[in-house]
């Protein structure tokens, strides 16, 4: 049963154009929602997070947006560069008793 | 300030060896937690520790799993009479404390390989 879903395995975009990358969730009991980035080789770097009682939270090019009604995020990267091509994993916390990563998003930022 | 340090970075072994994963946490972080990535999957959770505890092991397989997080040292995830399907990259990652507003911060990963 997956409780956290990111339905696009993959997301190519031009550079200097916007970047949305969805994720979806089951359980309602999540309080904090993180976004990572992954390149090969390397480990998840953390990028930005929202709490659940927010419904948006932006830090520089990056902006994530929470709908708890519709049990959905959205990472939105503007402009998007060609060092932003990487894995995006979407990410769930429920109050530290369980953290839950989705399968993760490769985007690609074509110049 | 050093990172979360895994190693050894690359670890092959044969089937019905041993396999032994370091990790040492940010300096500051108590808070330890063990990762599986299978390729082309996400990251599957496997455990968490803090000194000397282990918290939460939901995600560990019953078998051949171990992890331990000693007072001095590193973080060990065990893993004995290895079999193919153990090949994957396993990540460790560690908080100061528990929370989503504490984000967890990984390593590079130790990438095993089964003959």
């Amino acid at each position: 049963d997956q409780q956290v879903k990111q339905n696009s395995p993959s997301l190519s975009v031009q550079e200097g154009r916007i970047s949305i990358l969805n994720c979806d969730y089951t359980n309602s009991m999540f309080d904090y929602f993180l976004w990572y980035k992954k390149y090969p080789a390397e480990g998840p770097t953390f990028l930005i997070s929202i709490s659940s009682i927010k419904d948006k939270n932006e830090d520089g090019r990056f902006t994530v947006f929470l709908n708890k009604s519709a049990k959905h995020l959205s990472l939105h990267i503007v402009p998007s560069q060609p060092g932003d091509s990487a894995v995006y994993f979407c990410a769930a916390d429920n109050y530290g008793q369980n953290f839950v990563f989705g399968p993760g998003t490769r985007l690609s930022v074509l110049p | 300030n050093a990172g979360v340090m895994q190693n050894p970075r690359h670890l092959v072994r044969r089937r019905g060896q041993e396999a032994r994963l370091r990790c040492s946490p940010m300096k500051g972080h108590s808070h330890v937690y063990w990762y599986r990535q299978l390729p082309e999957e996400g990251l599957k959770f496997m455990v968490y520790l803090q000194k000397e505890n282990i918290i939460d092991e939901s995600g560990m397989p019953k078998e051949r799993f171990s992890a331990e997080f000693p007072k001095e040292g590193p973080s060990i995830l065990r893993i004995q009479q290895v079999v193919r399907g153990d090949s994957a990259a396993y990540f460790c990652a560690s908080s100061p404390s528990v929370g989503g507003n504490q984000p967890q911060h990984f390593g590079d990963g130790t990438r095993l390989s089964i003959l």
